[in-house]
């Protein structure tokens, strides 16, 4: 298995533009997680999916903020408009039976100039 | 609300000498708890597990950790420490159902040679 298939690798954007993360869990995973790691703040979850439905997206900042889960194999995690306070590294993780044991992809790491 | 803390932002260690890397936490119930590592440019890779049994649990790469409910504590060790130990460190913990982990803000071990 490929593992957690994240892209783009690095985003560099300008302030106001749409930013759209892309991720592909391991297949037969059920559970989908977006994190955000930033020095201040550390890893902080935004939302997760169970089975496709979001179930708790409290950890999204705003409302520029959004996320989908389409299908099983595909999510993405949309910003608009960004604003330089979004550069981070964003993280999709999956887990088969939730929280069990998480597998983490390699990141996006985003700059908003 | 569920919280970890990683009291050490910053370690170092020599090669060859033994490590311990703290980690306490906050839970209303029985935690699940977990170490991850954390390569430059990578995603995070799990270490190890508690969920419940013995409180020393073993895991990859020679890490063991111990699950210390009065001290609310779960601290990782490894013996004698390799130069390709250093990385970023995280405990995280969790309810282990269909919610996400709370991570630490990690402790970034240096490894001297």
């Amino acid at each position: 298995d490929a593992g957690v298939i994240q892209s783009p690798r690095h985003e560099v954007t300008e302030m106001g533009q749409e930013v759209t993360l892309r991720c592909k869990p391991i297949s037969g995973h059920n559970s989908l997680f977006w994190y955000r790691q930033t020095m201040m703040r550390g890893l902080e979850l935004l939302i997760y999916f169970n089975n496709n439905v979001p179930i708790d997206d409290s950890g999204m900042p705003e409302d520029r903020f959004s996320a989908k889960m389409p299908n099983a194999s595909f999510s993405t995690l949309k910003i608009q408009p960004s604003e330089p306070r979004d550069s981070a590294v964003y993280f999709c993780a999956s887990s088969f039976k939730s929280a069990e044991k998480l597998f983490f992809g390699s990141g996006t790491q985003l700059s908003v100039l | 609300a569920q919280s970890v803390t990683q009291p050490d932002i910053h370690i170092t260690v020599s090669e060859g000498a033994s490590l311990e890397l703290r980690c306490n936490y906050s839970y209303g119930a029985t935690p699940y708890l977990f170490w991850y590592v954390q390569s430059p440019g990578q995603g995070l890779q799990l270490l190890l597990k508690y969920f419940s049994g013995d409180t020393l649990v073993q895991g990859i790469k020679g890490f063991e950790a111990e699950f210390k409910r009065s001290q609310s504590s779960f601290n990782l060790r490894k013996p004698s420490v390799h130069w390709s130990d250093a990385a970023e460190y995280f405990c995280a913990v969790g309810g282990g159902g269909a919610d996400g982990l709370t991570f630490g803000k990690g402790t970034h071990l240096i490894i001297q040679p």
